[in-house]
């Protein structure tokens, strides 16, 4: 299958300081990407879709200025966690998909810690 | 809109004996249906997808899952558990109409016992 490389997999930040969460895929070109959050023993919830060159859509409850995405290219799509503090702890998820209706391939996931 | 129940938490079962995942869907539309596993700490990996072909879909590690409307199921099982498949296992739907986002159910852990 294709491939969807995120990075970075582990991050530790202070409170206050903003962190970015890079997605991109390696094997094809994504025309939309996928923000998912996951906090410990729950399901994923999605943040935000993000169509190649267009505004990113967030789910009800997400901050946009909270909460940057970036999609610049059909390979890259970035996320932006500003002025984070600990409740912003958590698991996040980034996928990639080319058309509709196929598989929508994950990234590895990327932890962020929040001090 | 869609949604997802997964039946069950956590469910443990003894290694070889069968595995049975409940999933149930709701969606507004003919959906798009998936089985996801993960591993601790990482991201998901597809075991196997219901796209309107066969409704009974064999996925990877000896999965496979059965496509009911109308009981609007999409239960997986494997025969024979393996120490290696206790994970998270998760099911999510998908419209047809609306790209691939992917709603999730609240995932199962499967826990297999020596």
């Amino acid at each position: 299958g294709a491939v969807v490389s995120q990075h970075p997999s582990r991050v530790i930040c202070k409170s206050g300081t903003s962190v970015k969460i890079e997605c991109r895929s390696l094997d094809f070109q994504a025309t939309t990407m996928f923000w998912y959050r996951q906090f410990p023993k729950q399901s994923l919830m999605l943040m935000a879709t993000s169509n190649e060159g267009s505004k990113a859509t967030y789910e009800q409850g997400v901050e946009k200025d909270k909460f940057l995405i970036n999609h610049a290219s059909l390979t890259l799509s970035t996320l932006t966690v500003t002025s984070a503090h600990p409740e912003d702890s958590s698991f996040y998820i980034c996928s990639a998909s080319g058309q509709a209706g196929t598989e929508a391939f994950f990234g590895q996931g990327t932890r962020l810690t929040v001090v | 809109a869609q949604s997802v129940t997964q039946l069950g938490s956590h469910v443990s079962v003894s290694e070889g004996a069968l595995v049975l995942l409940r999933c149930n869907y709701s969606s507004s539309v003919p959906p798009y249906l998936f089985w996801y596993v993960q591993y601790p700490n990482q991201g998901l990996q597809l075991l196997l997808k219901y796209t309107s072909a066969a409704t009974l879909v064999k996925g990877i590690n000896g999965f496979e899952a059965e496509f009911k409307k109308s009981e609007t199921s999409f239960h997986l099982t494997k025969p024979s558990a393996h120490m290696s498949d206790a994970a998270e296992y998760f099911c999510a739907v998908s419209a047809r109409n609306a790209g691939n986002m992917l709603t999730f159910g609240g995932g199962t852990r499967l826990m297999v016992k020596p």
